[in-house]
């Protein structure tokens, strides 16, 4: 199984330029998160989705967006990319919320915003 | 606000001998907690967990230990391997869809 898969691994980014983030799960799990891991930080959750069409707001969802059309699938929205969002983002999935089960990540997303 | 903390940025070990990784949390709503490991390029992977009802929770080499009075939890890895080095994040969530991840500890195990 491939479990979450993430694409671009690597990306630079100028000032203002917009890009998605692709994330795609073949465990048909209903939970989805973006995370993002900057320097000497923990993860933090950006936006998360429990089923297709649902999504909500985590700790740092603002110069976001994503979109949650199927199970498979949760892309991560960069509008107006600025030097701030320079980070690892991460994708997980999980089959049951968070206080129960474990996340499965992706391999991550280096993105730099020059 | 950090919810979780792991104070200890990295730590050295000798192959064979016993790792403690510390996490401390402030939230006492959060009654789940999990353990993950990070290799250099790779997303984090489960390593273990234990839920509020439990102290200790063992799995191979692999145990956590919680303190819900003290809000500490530890990882105990032994004996330790070279393999074993890598960044280990803390988590916790309270009920919801949210995990709250500490800065992580870089272990170190020396052969």
């Amino acid at each position: 199984n491939a479990g979450v898969t993430q694409t671009p691994k690597f990306r630079i980014l100028k000032i203002g330029q917009s890009m998605t983030l692709q994330c795609t799960q073949d465990m048909n799990h209903n939970y989805m998160y973006w995370y993002r891991q900057d320097p000497g930080m923990g993860l933090k959750l950006i936006y998360y989705s429990v089923g297709a069409g649902i999504t909500d707001k985590g700790e740092v969802p603002n110069g976001y967006n994503v979109s949650r059309s199927t199970t498979e699938d949760f892309p991560l929205r960069l509008e107006l990319a600025a030097p701030s969002q320079t980070s690892v983002y991460f994708c997980a999935s999980s089959y049951t919320p968070a206080a129960t089960g474990e996340l499965f990540f992706g391999e991550g997303s280096r993105l730099t915003v020059l | 606000d950090q919810q979780v903390k792991q104070n200890s940025p990295s730590l050295s070990v000798q192959e064979g001998r016993i790792s403690i990784l510390n996490c401390d949390y402030t939230n006492s709503m959060f009654d789940y907690f999990l353990w993950y490991k990070k290799y250099p390029a790779e997303g984090p992977t489960f390593l273990i967990s234990i839920s509020s009802i439990k102290d200790k929770n063992e799995d191979g080499r692999f145990t956590v230990f919680l303190n819900k009075s003290a809000k500490h939890l530890s990882l105990h890895i032994v004996p330790s391997q070279p393999g074993d080095s890598a960044v280990y994040f803390c988590a916790a969530s309270s009920s919801g869809n949210q995990f709250y991840f500490g800065t992580g500890t870089s272990l170190t195990v020396i052969p």
